[in-house]
């Protein structure tokens, strides 16, 4: 079974310029999670998806983070324009609803996004 | 107070040790604890979920949940240089797939 899949894996910007990470799920899950890791910290969620209609994105700031999930597969996660402070990894992550499995979150290697 | 709270080390323990690695909640709505394992450079993966109060054993690894003090807690047994990583603790709450991160936890087993 292939995993999660992101790229780009490593990204450097400058502040104020636009980025964008995709995600492939694995195959078959319908929910998909956007997460912030600031170095030292643990995950924090962005946004999740349930195929493609957004669950939760009470903590994605809406005024330069954008997700889309476009036919209930891929996603991509932008930002524009980028501030210092968003300098993380970004990981993605997918699950199949309903019983236990929900909570087997499946996460890609992420994108190391640093802007200078 | 922050919902998780969980000791960023690092520890450091010889290979053999047992090990063990907390975390403190305050929400008591929280009803779902899993524990997640990070190597350097990769994503999360899944080691152990549990619901209820009490131990729950998966080889060297054992979980335990304590809902009456908030706090959960991870034991490693015959620690190994392979289980060198970083343990995050993750909390949810009944009806919802969003889970709370602790900080983690820097775990080095030294041969």
């Amino acid at each position: 079974e292939a995993g999660v899949a992101q790229s780009p894996r490593y990204k450097i910007i400058e502040k104020r310029q636009s980025v964008a990470f995709w995600c492939n799920p694995i195959s078959g899950h319908a929910t998909l999670y956007w997460y912030q890791q600031i170095l030292g910290q643990g995950p924090k969620l962005l946004i999740q998806f349930q195929n493609n209609g957004v669950v939760d994105d009470s903590q994605l700031p809406k005024d330069r983070f954008s997700a889309e999930r476009l036919k209930g597969v891929d996603s991509t996660l932008k930002i524009q324009p980028a501030k210092l402070e968003d300098s993380a990894v970004y990981l993605c992550a997918s699950s199949s609803p309903g019983g236990s499995g929900r909570f087997e979150q499946y996460f890609g290697p992420g994108t190391r996004l640093t802007v200078t | 107070q922050k919902e998780v709270e969980q000791d960023p080390g690092p520890l450091s323990v010889p290979e053999g040790a047992i090990v063990s690695l907390n975390c403190t909640y305050s929400n008591s709505a929280f009803q779902y604890f899993m524990w997640y394992r990070q190597y350097s450079r990769k994503g999360p993966e899944l080691l152990m979920y549990t619901y209820s109060s009490g131990n729950k054993e998966d080889g060297r690894f054992t979980a335990q949940v304590d809902k009456s003090s908030k706090y959960i807690s991870l034991f490693i047994r015959d620690s190994q240089p392979s289980d060198s990583a970083t343990y995050l603790c993750a909390l949810s709450q009944g009806g919802s797939e969003k889970l709370v991160f602790g900080k983690g936890t820097k775990l080095t087993v030294n041969p």
